[in-house]
């Protein structure tokens, strides 16, 4: 079946502009999250879907990012006034969150973000 | 707070020889553990992952991971290396309630003729 998609796979943006991210999960996955790649600080989590509850936010790095998962499914991803720091591959994941913290996360192949 | 300490940002061997990357864990709750494999250009995909049950996990393309609660590890290993093994390796706890995943730094292999 479908794996994880995500939009666009690559974007080049300007300092200070606004930028949005997309994500698909896997059709039925309930949970779905939000990672960064970058050279400096590695694979972060930013923040965590799962079903209606209130998101985990605890990993989004300031009040510049944002996001919303419409319908319990697509997801986006936003950062406004884009800085050069936040440069990085912005990975999606999704489960079926069945049991607890066990569950495989499948990902997507990314979004490479480069802020000029 | 759980935390992953990959040994190693680089790891190069011959084709054929044994393959051994290095993972420490701290966890303050009974862990769940993964390796996750990114070849270049792609997202992760699940090599393995233990979750208390077996501690000698065996895993897609004839890896395997060993938890030693004892020593807080979950190495890696393969016995024979192919070249398409080249790509870089992650080491990642499960937070065990929303399941976030924290990650080790990565551990980059290259396998050599």
């Amino acid at each position: 079946g479908a794996g994880v998609s995500q939009s666009p796979s690559n974007k080049v943006t300007e300092k200070g502009k606004d930028v949005e991210l997309r994500c698909d999960p896997i059709s039925g996955h309930t949970a779905l999250y939000w990672y960064r790649q970058s050279l400096g600080q590695g694979l972060e989590f930013l923040i965590y879907f799962q079903g209606n509850s209130a998101p985990d936010k605890s990993g989004l790095p300031s009040d510049r990012f944002s996001a919303e998962r419409t319908g319990g499914s697509v997801s986006t991803l936003t950062i406004q006034r884009t800085q050069q720091e936040d440069s990085a591959v912005y990975l999606c994941a999704s489960s079926h969150r069945s049991s607890g913290g066990a569950d495989t996360q499948y990902f997507g192949p990314g979004t490479r973000l480069t802020v000029l | 707070a759980q935390s992953v300490t990959q040994l190693g940002s680089h790891v190069s061997v011959s084709e054929g020889a044994l393959v051994l990357l290095r993972c420490n864990y701290s966890s303050s709750v009974p862990p769940y553990l993964f390796w996750y494999v990114q070849y270049p250009n792609q997202g992760l995909q699940l090599l393995l992952k233990y979750t208390s049950a077996a501690t000698l996990v065996k895993g897609i393309n004839g890896f395997e991971a060993e938890f030693k609660k004892s020593e807080t590890s979950f190495h890696l290993t393969k016995p024979s290396a192919h070249m398409s093994d080249a790509a870089e390796y992650f080491c990642a706890v499960s937070d065990g309630q929303g399941g976030k995943l924290i990650f080790g730094q990565g551990t980059e292999l290259s396998v050599k003729p």
